[in-house]
């Protein structure tokens, strides 16, 4: 099994850059995908494949990789986007994980 | 537009079995194109995956909880199930199902299952 690493928290202020950053060896041969999670509600895809948006996102929302890390940015952050975030991979041999989960806060 | 909606009692006995059915409309379980997963979030933690599979029945299970998991296609119902045994107030949690391919782009709105002693 494999883990992905992400920070528990991020705090901005509204109209400044968040980025997520999400960690794990696996991240380096597959795809990451990123998920919002706000409370009481199922998770919604915000990313796949490292970098791709569904056209129903917001343009502020982006996705890169490194190696074996891959950040979400956030730009122009918004009250709106406080929630819980969530990275998620899986490899070859059929095992998906997710990481911890970032609260990202809205100052 | 697909729609996946858990089903299933929110109360199960410790040690006993805890069985869900996810309800698909507007799309067919047996399309080649996508897998089906199951993935839980015990109240106050973050997602964990539980399993998948594909129309051709091959599934794949969370290595921590593989002993103790089945899931199951019902294609002409359009219906997937999980079947977790011998069930502990761990196992308490919101379980979702959802749609994967490249990402898991549609979950049900989940099922709160508590596990009683």
């Amino acid at each position: 099994s494999y883990e992905l690493t992400q920070p528990p928290s991020v705090s901005v202020s509204p109209g400044q850059t968040a980025r997520i950053t999400c960690s794990g060896d696996i991240l380096a041969k597959q795809y990451a995908y990123w998920y919002q999670q706000k409370s009481g509600q199922a998770p919604v895809l915000i990313i796949f494949k490292d970098i791709e948006r569904p056209s129903e996102i917001p343009e502020r929302f982006s996705g890169s990789s490194s190696g074996t890390t891959v950040t979400l940015t956030i730009s122009g952050v918004q009250a709106v986007d406080e929630a819980d975030y969530y990275c998620q991979s899986a490899d070859n041999s059929g095992t998906w994980v997710f990481g911890g989960g970032t609260k990202l806060t809205v100052l | 537009q697909l729609q996946l909606r858990e089903s299933g009692p929110g109360l199960v006995k410790a040690s006993e079995a805890l069985s869900l059915t996810c309800i698909v409309s507007g799309g067919s379980i047996g399309n080649t194109t996508y897998y089906w997963g199951w993935v839980r979030q015990p109240p106050g933690k973050g997602l964990e995956w539980i399993g998948t599979i594909y129309y051709t029945g091959i599934t794949y299970y969370n290595p921590s909880l593989k002993s103790r998991v089945t899931i199951s296609l019902h294609t002409p119902k359009n219906q997937l199930s999980l079947r977790l045994t011998s069930v502990t107030a761990a196992d308490t949690a919101v379980y979702f199902c959802a749609r994967y391919s490249y990402g898991f782009h549609y979950w049900g709105q989940g099922n709160l299952v508590t596990v009683s002693s």
